[in-house]
């Protein structure tokens, strides 16, 4: 079955930093990827998604890229700032968009310090 | 973009009583409908899928009788908890979809049962 493996966490940067969370995914088929994020108290925001392999989404200076051969979909930033902290979610769903189910990691809860 | 409205935001109650859940999508007709349950600093757990018009589909493990899902129209479903317990106690997360659109979240609920 399909399935997210996401980085532990917690992860504390200093502003300015370079972040990085790692995703990877195991799947049968093509699947569709996405980053989700979740302010406190708060549900989920989609912050980008990617719908084939080598697709970049990009959203708020956030960006990932389907790795196919990597079976990865890393979330990279390259300035972070004390409003990005938040817990971060990789996620992995079908073809057929937004009516199938979602897979998602375990969460990364990141925190960026001034 | 499309917006999930999920209410209440929070409710707190007695055991014993039942608490309804409603989530609305405002712009877009959401086929699908998700119900998740999340434990503190835990990931998402899928509870139901619901699609208009039609039963729930529950994941396993999740009792059909103490969480109804109700899907009438495209644009509302409704989660109740029945006779609810202080174990019943935790935040809710609803999405709607539809085969354009990836999954978008509502707000959540921080169900509290004393």
């Amino acid at each position: 079955g399909n399935s997210v493996t996401q980085m532990e966490g917690p992860v504390t940067l200093s502003e300015e930093a370079f972040l990085t969370i790692n995703c990877t995914y195991t799947a049968t088929g093509y699947p569709s990827l996405f980053w989700y994020v979740q302010y406190p108290g708060e549900g989920l925001q989609l912050l980008l998604k990617a719908t084939k392999a080598d697709d970049k989404g990009s959203n708020k200076g956030f960006e990932a890229t389907y790795r196919k051969e990597t079976t990865s979909f890393h979330l990279e930033k390259g300035s972070v700032q004390v409003s990005d902290s938040a817990v971060y979610f990789c996620a992995l769903g079908g073809l057929n968009f937004g009516n199938e189910k979602l897979t998602f990691g375990t969460g990364t809860r990141l925190t960026i310090i001034p | 973009g499309a917006v999930v409205s999920q209410h209440p935001s929070w409710v707190i109650c007695k055991s014993g009583t039942s608490v309804k859940i409603e989530c609305r999508s405002l712009d877009f007709q959401a086929t699908t409908m998700f119900w998740y349950r999340q434990f503190p600093k835990q990931s998402l757990m899928l509870m139901a899928t619901s699609n208009e018009g039609s039963k729930a589909t529950y994941e396993q493990g999740v009792e059909k009788d103490k969480f109804l899902i109700n899907h009438a129209s495209l644009t509302l479903s409704t989660l109740t908890v029945t006779s609810a317990h202080p174990e019943d106690s935790s935040f809710y997360i609803c999405s709607g979809a539809d085969s354009n659109q990836p999954q978008h979240f509502g707000d959540g609920t921080r169900l509290s049962i004393l």
